[in-house]
């Protein structure tokens, strides 16, 4: 268990409406991301970050953006939710072994529906 | 443009019949190659990390291994509850980035 949480787990919002997803983390980790997950395109990333206050995008970030203000908080913001962003999101952290790549591990996931 | 590749899209067994899922991928700078379990409804689960091209890792009935051009994921006498999607993903550049995944192979097994 990579002590990971992420809420709302089920959302169902209306176009244009903002929505914010959390992401939290009890291992204080350096490197958090965000991806959504949807049919035929497997996982893409959104936006991820590198410290408290440092972010960068992903594929997929138009009509996204993300704060990261604590270590253990990752925040994704849609600002007017639309019907192409219904997806499974998905918050990981990496952690990295002595010499290894980092390894992600991922947080069960939250799924947002926009009417 | 860095690419993973995941065949088959599915694959139905029997029970303790073997078979391998294939992962292939062209990218530049590969930083580590990774393997996951998802079940519905949930987050991937971490498998296996290979670094390098001749590496094995094993757990349980799965064996993963790693070439120069793709990863296979063996499975060994499967059983129903080993059904699940599972994803390959490489890392590349820095340290830190972000994974770069397949479309997952959806594996069904019957008893």
């Amino acid at each position: 268990d990579a002590g990971i949480t992420q809420s709302p787990r089920h959302k169902v919002t209306e176009t244009g409406t903002p929505v914010t997803l959390r992401c939290h983390q009890t291992e204080n980790h350096r490197y958090m991301y965000w991806y959504r997950q949807d049919p035929g395109h497997g996982l893409r990333l959104i936006h991820y970050s590198y410290g408290v206050k440092d972010t960068d995008k992903g594929e997929v970030s138009d009509g996204y953006s993300v704060s990261r203000s604590k270590t253990e908080d990752f925040l994704l913001t849609l600002e007017s939710a639309t019907s192409s962003q219904t997806s499974v999101y998905f918050c990981a952290i990496s952690s990295r072994l002595a010499g290894g790549p980092y390894e992600q591990f991922f947080g069960p996931g939250t799924r947002l529906t926009v009417l | 443009e860095d690419q993973v590749t995941q065949s088959p899209e599915a694959l139905r067994l029997q029970e303790g019949e073997s078979s391998s899922l294939n992962c292939s991928y062209t990218v530049s700078g590969l930083r580590g190659l990774f393997w996951y379990r998802q079940d519905p409804g949930k987050g991937p689960e971490f498998l296996f990390t290979l670094y390098s091209a001749g590496e094995e890792k094993e757990k349980e009935r799965l064996k993963a291994t790693l070439t120069k051009k793709e990863s296979f994921l063996h499975i060994t006498a499967p059983k129903p509850e080993d059904s699940a999607t599972y994803l390959c993903a490489v890392q590349v550049g820095q340290a830190g980035t972000a994974l770069i995944f397949g479309k997952g192979t959806t594996l069904s097994v019957s008893s």
